[in-house]
C-alpha cells in the first residue's frame, strides 16, 4: 500500500542554520505531495505542496521539490527561526484524495 | 479566512462511556475527512465523506465507532464504548471537490480525547 517515510527527530538546530528534513514515498500512481506543519496543541496547517514531478513547492522560506526518480520530497529552509519549531509531516494522496502521512519530524530551533 | 471548526477541543471520559465529536467544514467543501492521530505519530484516516455519502470507512473500527454527515455539511464522530486505546487527537479536515477532483485538505484544531 501507499506509505511515506520521513527522518526521525527530533532535529535540533541553532537559529539561522540550514534545515533539511528527508521524505520518501511509495511510487504507486501519480500522487500529489504535501508538507504539513503542526504547532503544539493545534491541528495541521498546509505548508506547501507539489502536484507533479519536478514541481517545487514553496512557502515562508521553505521549499521542497517533487523528485520522481528518487521518490523523494525533502523539505529545506535556508535559515530557520525559533518560530519554526514544530512537528513537520510529509504526506501523499491517492486517487481518492486520501492522505497518507509520515510519522512526523519534530524540529527544535534554539536561539 | 474560513476555517474548519471542531468541538470540543478537549474531552476526558471514562472507559466504556460514549463520546461524540463535532466538525463543521469550510463552507462549500463537499469532502470531509476524520483522522485519528496517536501521540507521536502521523494522522491516520478513519472515514471520508463526499457530501452525505461515505466514500471510505475501511479503517473505521465499526464495532465502536460511527460517523455521520446527514445533511452533507457538518459531521459527528461517535465512539461507544470508549477504550483506553482510543486516547488520541481526532482531526477533521475538508476539501473542495470540483468535477470529481478533490483539492488540498484544510484541518481543524482537533479534539484531544483522553480515556481514563
Amino acid at each position: 500500500g501507499d506509505s511515506v517515510t520521513q527522518m526521525e527527530g527530533p532535529v535540533t538546530l541553532s537559529e539561522e542554520a540550514f534545515l533539511t528534513i528527508n521524505c520518501t514515498y511509495t511510487a504507486t500512481g501519480y500522487p500529489s505531495l504535501f508538507w504539513y506543519v503542526q504547532y503544539p496543541g493545534e491541528g495541521l496547517q498546509l505548508l506547501l505542496k507539489a502536484t507533479k514531478a519536478d514541481d517545487k513547492g514553496s512557502n515562508k522560506g521553505f521549499e521542497a521539490t517533487y523528485r520522481k526518480e528518487t521518490t523523494s520530497f525533502h523539505l529545506e529552509k535556508g535559515s530557520v527561526q525559533v518560530s519554526d519549531s514544530a512537528v513537520y509531516f510529509c504526506a501523499r494522496n491517492n486517487a481518492g484524495n486520501m492522505l497518507t502521512f509520515g510519522g512526523g519530524t519534530r524540529l527544535m530551533v534554539k536561539p | 479566512e474560513a476555517e474548519v471548526a471542531q468541538s470540543p477541543r478537549y474531552k476526558i471520559t471514562e472507559k466504556s462511556q460514549a463520546v461524540a465529536f463535532w466538525c463543521d467544514p469550510i463552507s462549500g467543501h463537499a469532502t470531509l475527512y476524520w483522522y485519528r492521530q496517536i501521540l507521536g505519530q502521523g494522522p491516520e484516516l478513519l472515514v471520508q465523506f463526499q457530501d452525505e455519502s461515505v466514500v471510505d470507512d475501511s479503517q473505521l473500527p465499526k464495532d465502536r465507532f460511527s460517523a455521520e454527515r446527514l445533511k452533507g455539511v457538518d459531521s459527528t464522530l461517535k465512539i461507544q464504548p470508549a477504550e483506553l486505546g482510543d486516547s488520541a487527537m481526532y482531526l477533521c479536515a475538508s476539501s473542495l471537490s470540483v468535477a470529481g477532483r478533490s483539492y488540498e485538505q484544510y484541518f481543524g484544531p482537533g479534539t484531544r480525547l483522553t480515556v481514563t
